[in-house]
């Protein structure tokens, strides 16, 4: 069974902090996606990966996929109440299956 | 206008009965799916269709029957409901492997 795991589960930190959310996993994907979803909402797509070593920003946040394309991270510069939200990485592997990752549940005090 | 619109949001239900949700979609996919998150946020696929074909049926109990009367609906008929089903249940859609739109999710609470 693929698997894809995140870390940290959780999050929480000040306002102006920069962190990283890690998503690993021992199997190849052609690509990945990262979701964010609110509490009530469906997860929204924030960027998808496709090529090894690929790195993507979208404001202050970036995205990298793993050279392999086994892994990926998402690092957020100076962290605002607005990006509080449950963090999702999804790989799609070679049977064009989706599997998700358990997410990181991110908190930003204020 | 809802790209991927799922009703009902909210159901409570005792075990035993029998329930429907509805999927619709009017983004023109050609691929629909049914995702479950249960209570610590995992998000599973249970099922996925294309052009009302069924392309995947993951290890999902046969009480769990989808319905996919025409490409922009894909309904979800749950049978004899247990406790363990309680859970938030997704619908989405995409294009081909493009990239998948969610719904808002309903909140299902078996009692």
């Amino acid at each position: 069974t693929q698997l894809l795991e995140q870390s940290p589960q959780f999050l929480s930190i000040q306002e102006g902090e920069n962190l990283t959310v890690y998503c690993n996993s021992s199997s190849v994907f052609s690509s990945l996606q990262w979701y964010r979803q609110e509490p009530g909402e469906g997860p929204v797509l924030l960027v998808t990966v496709v090529t090894g070593g690929e790195v993507k920003k979208l404001k202050r946040l970036t995205f990298q996929f793993g050279d392999a394309r086994k892994d990926s991270s998402l690092h957020i510069t100076a962290a605002q109440p607005g990006d509080t939200g449950l963090y999702l990485c999804a790989g799609r592997n070679r049977d064009d299956k989706i599997i998700f990752g358990k997410g990181t549940r991110l908190h930003i005090l204020p | 206008d809802t790209a991927v619109s799922q009703t009902p949001k909210y159901l409570v239900t005792q075990m035993g009965n029998d329930k429907s949700i509805k999927c619709e979609q009017n983004l023109g996919h050609d691929t629909m799916y049914w995702y479950k998150q249960d209570s610590k946020k995992f998000l599973k696929i249970m099922f996925s269709y294309n052009n009302k074909e069924l392309i995947i049926n993951e290890t999902v109990p046969n009480r769990f029957s989808p319905k996919s009367p025409d490409k922009a609906h894909l309904n979800l008929h749950i049978n004899s409901l247990e406790l363990g089903d309680s859970a938030v249940y997704f619908c989405a859609s995409s294009q081909g492997t493009g990239r998948t739109f969610f719904g808002q999710g309903t909140r299902l609470t078996v009692v």
